[in-house]
């Protein structure tokens, strides 16, 4: 089945405490990005990636890294995560650059930082 | 810097009625997306579309490059049509600028 997948899918942890979610994405897709979705400010960009090793900042990529070493996976990493990390983050995919391309989301990660 | 802006922000239908859901922007796009976030959480592309009209099953979306509108439609609303529904759009290479979404409720 074609799909999007992240884990963890809720994560509660504590501030300072470095963390990884994960994505993967199983149709040798190009381009994958990472969302975060808050109350009232709708879903942003944190970062993207149009290919293996090319990746660019999103409009919201402050205190979070990414890499794209391998087409199918694009980890976000939160080196010292802060409460204002607290939010729903999806991961996407789609074929080509994101508007010739149908997006298929992951299923979200509700993180929660105290 | 692109805005989309949606309209309604909430909307509450009866059953079976006709629904609009508007999406504007503020400079030019090539493709405009029509997602749908589940009361669960998961988001699903319904459409994308650069020009025209799409149909799908009781969905319609339309744009009009020209005057930076697009609008999806909803005929014979049902219950299971309750969800959040978000246009995004992109001009050329950028990255997806996204609406704060229309939050749908349909009552039986």
């Amino acid at each position: 089945e074609a799909q999007v997948t992240q884990n963890p899918r809720y994560l509660i942890t504590v501030t300072g405490k470095k963390l990884t979610v994960t994505c993967s994405q199983n149709m040798n897709h190009e381009y994958m990005s990472w969302y975060r979705q808050d109350p009232g400010l709708g879903l942003r960009q944190i970062y993207y990636s149009m290919n293996v090793e090319v990746t660019d900042k999103g409009d919201v990529p402050e205190g979070y890294k990414v890499s794209r070493k391998e087409k199918r996976n694009f980890p976000l990493i939160l080196e010292s995560p802060s409460p204002n990390q607290t939010s729903l983050y999806f991961c996407a995919s789609s074929l080509r650059l994101a508007p010739l391309g149908e997006q298929f989301f992951g299923p979200g990660t509700r993180l929660t930082v105290l | 810097k692109n805005e989309v802006e949606q309209s309604p922000q909430n909307l509450t239908a009866q059953e079976g009625e006709f629904i609009t859901i508007n999406c504007s922007y503020s400079v030019g796009i090539s493709a405009l997306h029509w997602l749908q976030q589940h009361p669960g959480g998961g988001i699903v592309s319904l459409f994308m579309l650069s020009s025209g009209k799409k149909k799908h099953g009781r969905l319609i979306a339309t744009i009009n490059i020209q005057e930076k509108h697009s609008s999806l439609h909803i005929t014979a609303s049902h219950p299971r049509d309750s969800a959040v529904y978000i246009c995004a759009g992109t001009s050329g290479n950028t990255p997806l600028v996204f609406g704060k979404g229309t939050r749908l409720s349909v009552i039986a």
